[in-house]
């Protein structure tokens, strides 16, 4: 069974440009979380979602945002771009009932410039 | 490889030792404690679970403490090969096993010496 994918793999942006990042969870898995990892934060939770409605959400500005489609694909978007965007971005995908066994993506890694 | 982590905690053995690798975490009421592997390059990987009612649990070559009194968790690995090399995250999940909402720790960097 194919695992999480997540497109891109590295992703460059200018300051107050906006990007989108796709996820494509293991077949069966419909909830899709969004971590964020920098090496002086760690890894944060950005938001989750099951069934296409988002259930949770992190401590992150508005210009966060994401949705999950019929087929559990999600996407996350970030509009207007700062420097301290710049992070791995994780997702992860899980089983009904099984949160705590999150199986992550390799994430994309999005610099901005 | 990407670095994810530039002052974390850093454990140095020897290939065949027993490691031990530590965390305090901080939510009374959460449910799930669990332990992720981080090589460089890819996603967590997910090892081993702990309810808050248990105290330990053990898995393949790996055992999980937890001491609810003092809020500490702990994640032994048994006979250490350089294939555990790798950062390790303890987790919390204060939602039940139906979110998929964790709060990570900061991380230990598991260096294994041949």
């Amino acid at each position: 069974k194919a695992g999480v994918t997540q497109t891109p793999r590295y992703l460059i942006k200018t300051r107050g440009q906006q990007v989108t990042l796709s996820c494509s969870p293991i077949s069966g898995h419909r909830s899709v979380s969004w971590y964020q990892q920098t090496p002086g934060q760690g890894l944060q939770f950005l938001f989750e979602y099951f069934s296409e409605t988002q259930r949770n959400k992190g401590n992150f500005p508005g210009r966060f945002s994401g949705r999950q489609f019929s087929n559990s694909r999600s996407e996350m978007n970030v509009s207007t771009l700062e420097l301290g965007d710049s992070a791995l971005y994780l997702c992860a995908s899980s089983l009904v009932g099984q949160g705590s066994t999150l199986h992550f993506g390799n994430g994309t890694r999005l610099t901005v410039t | 490889g990407e670095s994810v982590g530039l002052h974390l905690p850093t454990l140095s053995v020897q290939e065949g030792d027993n490691s031990i690798i530590n965390c305090a975490y901080s939510n009374s009421a959460s449910d799930y404690f669990i332990w992720y592997k981080q090589e460089s390059g890819k996603g967590p990987q997910f090892i081993i679970d702990i309810r808050s009612n248990m105290d330990k649990r053990q898995g393949q070559r790996v055992t999980v403490l937890l001491n609810k009194t003092v809020k500490h968790l702990s994640l032994q690995i048994a006979a250490t090969q350089p294939g555990d090399s790798a950062v390790y995250f303890c987790a919390e999940n204060a939602g039940g096993t139906s979110y998929g909402k964790l709060t990570f720790g900061q991380g230990t960097i598991l260096t294994v010496h041949p």
